[in-house]
């Protein structure tokens, strides 16, 4: 079984700086994706960020990248230049790789308050 | 455009009811879920199935149950409303060969 571990249930960060959400994971397995998801108060679920992990480089979308560590099972997320509208919850999330499906095992979220 | 949606967006229940929450995507996707948000526990797997006729329990699967009789909809059903079912309970899709799922917008179950 995969577990996710989100260590810090809530973060702030001033707006324009620089924030880091981390993320651990537990598997067996060798070819999975990580994401990260971001839950704003609409409840929505929203995809931030896909990493592969038989890629060595890390994954970015703008002002969101990742920090992967496959041999220390680490998957951050670091955000620059926060903004207002990244307030969220944000959500670390697990999938094995196969052709049968594609479940989530989700970690237990961090709550990122960002001040102006 | 494609889409998930779920129905109601918010119910309140007695305890001991039966409740049915209905999931419908049009994306045509195999894979359906069902996930229970609560507080510190993130997302946790109720039902999922790969196609119709297919039905899978998860990891928190005790006293939920799921059909799937055609591609578009996969209803939960809470047999007998318990307290502890309180809870936003989110609708997923996906296509075995896309690497993303794609979420409704959660319904909020309270049970009184």
């Amino acid at each position: 079984a995969q577990t996710v571990t989100q260590s810090q249930p809530e973060m702030s960060v001033q707006e324009a700086e620089t924030v880091t959400l981390s993320c651990t994971y537990d598997t067996s397995e060798n070819n999975y994706y990580l994401f990260w998801y971001k839950q704003p108060p609409s409840r929505q679920m929203i995809l931030v960020i896909r990493q592969e992990a038989y890629k060595q480089q890390n994954a970015t979308e703008n002002r969101f990248s990742v920090n992967f560590q496959k041999a220390a099972k680490s998957f951050s997320l670091k955000i620059s230049d926060s903004q207002l509208g990244d307030t969220a919850m944000y959500f670390c999330a697990f999938m094995i790789r196969n052709n049968a499906g594609n479940m989530l095992t989700f970690g237990g979220g961090t709550r990122l308050m960002v001040k102006p | 455009d494609a889409e998930i949606t779920q129905s109601p967006r918010h119910k309140i229940t007695e305890t001991g009811r039966q409740v049915t929450l209905a999931c419908h995507q049009t994306w045509n996707h195999n894979n359906m879920f069902w996930y229970r948000q609560d507080l510190g526990h993130g997302l946790r797997l109720i039902h999922y199935s790969y196609g119709v006729h297919d039905t899978n329990k998860g990891e928190v699967s005790d006293g939920y149950s799921v059909s799937r009789s055609n591609t578009e909809d996969l209803p939960l059903t809470l047999e007998s409303a318990a307290s502890s079912q309180t809870s936003v309970y989110f609708c997923a899709s996906s296509e075995s060969s896309v690497k993303e799922a794609f979420f409704g917008q959660g319904t909020r179950l309270t049970v009184v």
